[in-house]
């Protein structure tokens, strides 16, 4: 019953390939979230998405787009793969307009290789 | 995007002794909160702070929202072993968009 799920865990392909990750909440939150975490553990937002629509867009190349079946789920999907993008991805979910933190995944460790 | 400045960027410490970290911004938040990130897990929220000034405990820690809400600061008593990770300070404005602090990387040494 975990609250914020991610998969894979781990994720090794190569330059040029295209790959998603999933998330799901199934703790009721109306926003998702997705922050990537550089080798020296900065955390950076990309994304956010309330009720299935995009809020928050941050400088991100368009090679990663995210996609919002419904508000439970936001995945990750990356074209094209760079050296560059090999980072830990987190999901995170919160409360519409919540004042009390976002819950966090696990992180999906992604090597481009 | 707002910069959040966290200090110190690690600490080395013998158990039992106490740690202060601070976060400080140039921009103003509305809530201030402190995550704990271990190896291989994502951060996980120790305290949150949502009134200038305010003062909150939550065990062995202690966490401030600064007057101005461009800083917080916070305490760890009496430290122990599973204290070891990484703390990170984030500041939430009202658009459900979070700022993260570089993080503090925490050793506690038995």
């Amino acid at each position: 019953d975990t609250a914020v799920s991610q998969t894979p865990k781990y994720l090794v392909t190569q330059m040029g390939n295209d790959k998603s990750i999933k998330c799901e909440q199934n703790l009721g939150h109306d926003t998702m979230y997705w922050y990537k975490q550089d080798s020296k553990k900065f955390l950076k937002i990309m994304f956010s998405y309330n009720n299935k629509e995009l809020i928050i867009n941050e400088t991100v190349p368009n090679r990663f787009s995210p996609k919002s079946p419904d508000k439970a789920h936001l995945n990750l999907h990356i074209n094209s793969l760079e050296l560059g993008d090999s980072a830990v991805y987190f999901c995170a979910s919160s409360q519409d307009s919540s004042t009390y933190g976002y819950t966090f995944g696990s992180g999906t460790r992604l090597t481009v290789v | 995007g707002q910069q959040l400045n966290q200090s110190p960027q690690s600490m080395f410490i013998q158990e039992g002794e106490d740690v202060s970290m601070n976060c400080t911004s140039s921009s103003i938040f509305n809530t201030w909160l402190w995550y704990k990130q271990d190896p291989g897990e994502g951060p996980v929220l120790l305290i949150a702070l949502y009134k200038a000034g305010e003062l909150t405990s939550n065990g062995r820690l202690t966490a401030q929202f600064g007057i101005t809400r461009k800083d917080s600061f916070l305490n760890i008593s009496a430290s122990i072993p599973s204290d070891v990770g990484i703390y990170f300070c984030a500041g939430l404005r009202d658009n459900n968009d979070m700022r993260f602090g570089a993080g503090t990387r925490l050793t506690v040494k038995p």
